[in-house]
């Protein structure tokens, strides 16, 4: 039975970044999309962005490109996913999500508990 | 970008009856990429049908999902308790893979 757990609760400063870990157990890790999904309170799901870690380059959604950095430590099964530059309106339950099948990001199947990230003064 | 637009925004009825969930895209979802999933508070999203049309493992047989290109369809055919939440569709056709606003199922 495949897990994703997720690193635990942050609070940042404005302008500052956030680094949330997603580790994977019980599959296969290499070969499967783990995407980064997001929900502000009380609003909808988010994608931000995701990546296969056997083909390396993240894929990401426009809205976060240039300040979202999706990565992959085959070595330990954990994807990571950075935003910098944060802002009041980046407060939200941060998800990561494995894909259902291999090698696209397909729908997602098995999803993590999710982290709160606070951005605050 | 596609655009998912759910519909009704929220979803009044009550235990027994049928609910019917509507996703429809701003363009053609290739492959019939199209996902519900169903969230409850404090909870992560949980996958339901994928394919549009295809029941994820344990899934109860009463969700049932429809459509293709623009138009798709979740159906709950006799609410349960348990089956009051909010419900997503997302395209996983096209990135980003967008997901819809959501519809707040709720008990009447």
């Amino acid at each position: 039975q495949v897990q994703l757990v997720q690193s635990g609760a942050e609070v940042k400063k404005p302008g500052s970044s956030v680094k949330v870990s997603c580790k994977a157990s019980g599959g296969t890790f290499r070969t499967y999309a783990i995407n980064w999904v997001r929900q502000a309170p009380g609003q909808g799901l988010e994608w931000m962005g995701g990546s296969i870690p056997m083909f390396g380059p993240a894929n990401y959604a426009p809205k976060f490109q240039g300040r979202v950095t999706i990565t992959a430590d085959e070595s330990t099964s954990t994807a990571y996913m950075e935003l910098t530059s944060l802002r009041s309106e980046d407060t939200a339950v941060y998800y990561c999500a494995r894909a259902g099948e291999t090698f696209y990001y397909y729908y997602m199947d098995v999803w993590g508990k999710g982290t709160t990230v606070t951005v605050s003064s | 970008e596609i655009v998912l637009t759910q519909s009704p925004g929220t979803l009044s009825l009550s235990p027994g009856e049928r609910a019917t969930l509507s996703c429809r895209a701003s363009q053609s979802v290739s492959s019939s990429y199209l996902a519900w999933y169903q969230q409850k508070p404090g909870q992560a999203p949980r996958l339901l049908i994928y394919g549009a049309s295809s029941r994820a493992t344990g899934i109860p047989d009463r969700f049932s999902g429809s459509g293709s290109g623009t138009d798709f369809t979740l159906t709950i055919s006799r609410l349960e308790p348990e089956d009051f939440a909010v419900y997503y569709c997302q395209q996983y056709g096209s990135s980003p893979y967008t997901f819809g606003q959501g519809t707040n199922l709720e008990i009447k």
